[in-house]
């Protein structure tokens, strides 16, 4: 079956450096979707990647959608102590009716 | 308000004793799923249903049930729980499989 893959597991870094979490697929997906969990909470969608290529921007949030369609990145210029959390991806298989998790990248920001 | 409502937050139980966990959206969503959360696994799937009477097995379905009769809800079942399904649950839905997923609070399940 589909899997999707997420490195690294757990990034800590000093407020104001960036910060880079990586998915991978092992199948072409139709969409990716990445998701923010803070610590306690429960998952919140972010945005939502459809085109092969593509790349989108929330303020200091950038993500993109490989050519291939089967890997897509988030990253986060200048953390804050807000960005604490768990970021997910989640691929979306080509029959529309799935949507496979990555593990996750736990991140943490040392004020 | 728009939101995905589980009950019981927080259970406590023990092996064998059947329970269900409740699930219902008031956005008269078509797709609903239930994950199970465990720590590096990320989250996965258990079952997902697309619309009403229509359920289907998702990554880890062994030692859950679930049932759509009614659009906003989706309820799981443990028949007999064992504390390999000690884990926190999530519930969610979206207009569509492929619309953004909107999940509620979790419940905290542990089965001793």
């Amino acid at each position: 079956g589909q899997q999707v893959m997420q490195i690294p597991q757990y990034q800590h870094v000093q407020e104001g450096e960036d910060f880079t979490t990586y998915c991978n697929s092992s199948t072409t997906l139709s969409n990716i979707q990445w998701y923010k969990q803070r610590p306690g909470g429960h998952p919140v969608f972010l945005i939502q990647l459809v085109k092969s290529g593509e790349v989108k921007k929330q303020k200091r949030l950038t993500f993109q959608f490989g050519e291939a369609k089967k890997n897509s990145s988030l990253h986060i210029t200048a953390t804050q102590t807000t960005d604490v959390g768990t970021y997910f991806c989640a691929g979306q298989d080509t029959s529309g009716s799935r949507l496979t998790f990555g593990e996750g990248t736990q991140l943490t920001v040392n004020p | 308000e728009a939101q995905v409502t589980q009950n019981p937050r927080y259970l406590i139980t023990v092996t064998g004793k059947k329970l269900t966990v409740t699930c219902s959206q008031n956005m008269n969503h078509e797709y609903m799923s239930w994950y199970r959360q465990d720590p590096g696994l990320g989250l996965r799937q258990i079952y997902y249903s697309m619309n009403v009477e229509v359920t289907d097995k998702g990554d880890v379905p062994e030692g859950y049930k679930v049932s759509r009769k009614e659009k906003r809800n989706f309820p799981l079942i443990l028949e007999s729980p064992s504390p390999n399904q000690t884990s926190l649950y999530f519930c969610a839905s979206s207009f569509r499989a492929s619309n953004p997923a909107f999940f509620g609070q979790g419940t905290r399940l542990t089965v001793v």
